[in-house]
């Protein structure tokens, strides 16, 4: 079945560094979206990516699409302690299938 | 904003016994969806649900697991008979279209400990 992977499974970083984690999905994916999910919260959706080789950027994040569409980062440039969390990478096969989440990145971000 | 309510937040149960977990999804969404999270593990698919019925679901969904939309708000996962293994947060999500151009909205969980 189809499968999507994440790395790294952790990450502790300094305040101020940058950060990025990876997403490989075992199948082309219609789409990839990403989500957050804070210690003790619930996933909320940062974002999708639809098209081949796409980037978008939120302030200080910057999700970027592989040209094949199997793949997908998330850069954070310059972290705060209000980045800690979890950070998803989930992907649908087609338009309207359901979503399937990676394994997620856990970001500590020390002050 | 626009929520997904959940409840209970909390719900202890012993094994064997059936749990109902409820979720008021946005109110113009269209598809609904359930998916669980063992402490500290990934977030899993188990179903969902569109136009009154199960569109998918995964083979975690097995016998002992039901949806039911009974009356156009609310929206339940029924556990017929417990396992310790379930224990786990039951997050609910809604979204606007099947291909979730807007993402999904998830509800802030059920915690499901089975005893």
């Amino acid at each position: 079945g189809q499968q999507v992977m994440q790395i790294p499974q952790y990450q502790h970083v300094q305040e101020g560094e940058d950060f990025t984690t990876y997403c490989n999905s075992s199948t082309t994916l219609s789409n990839i979206q990403w989500y957050k999910q804070r210690p003790g919260g619930h996933p909320v959706f940062l974002i999708q990516l639809v098209k081949s080789g796409e980037v978008k950027k939120q302030k200080r994040l910057t999700f970027q699409f592989g040209e094949a569409k199997k793949n997908s980062s998330l850069h954070i440039t310059a972290t705060q302690t209000t980045d800690v969390g979890t950070y998803f990478c989930a992907g649908e096969k087609t338009s309207y299938d359901k979503v399937i989440f990676g394994p997620g990145t856990s970001l500590s971000v020390i002050p | 904003e626009p929520e997904v309510t959940q409840t209970p937040s909390h719900q202890v149960t012993q094994m064997g016994q059936e749990v109902i977990l409820r979720c008021v999804p946005i109110s113009n969404h269209l598809y609904f969806y359930w998916y669980r999270q063992i402490l500290g593990q990934k977030v899993e698919f188990l179903v969902s649900f569109y136009n009154n019925e199960i569109s998918e679901k995964s083979e975690i969904f097995d016998d002992q697991f039901s949806v039911e939309r009974p009356d156009g708000s609310n929206f339940t996962l029924k556990i017929r008979s417990t396992k310790l293994e379930d224990s786990a947060m039951y997050f609910c999500a809604s979204s606007l279209t099947g291909g979730s151009f807007y993402g999904y909205t998830f509800g802030s969980g059920t915690r499901l400990t089975v005893v």
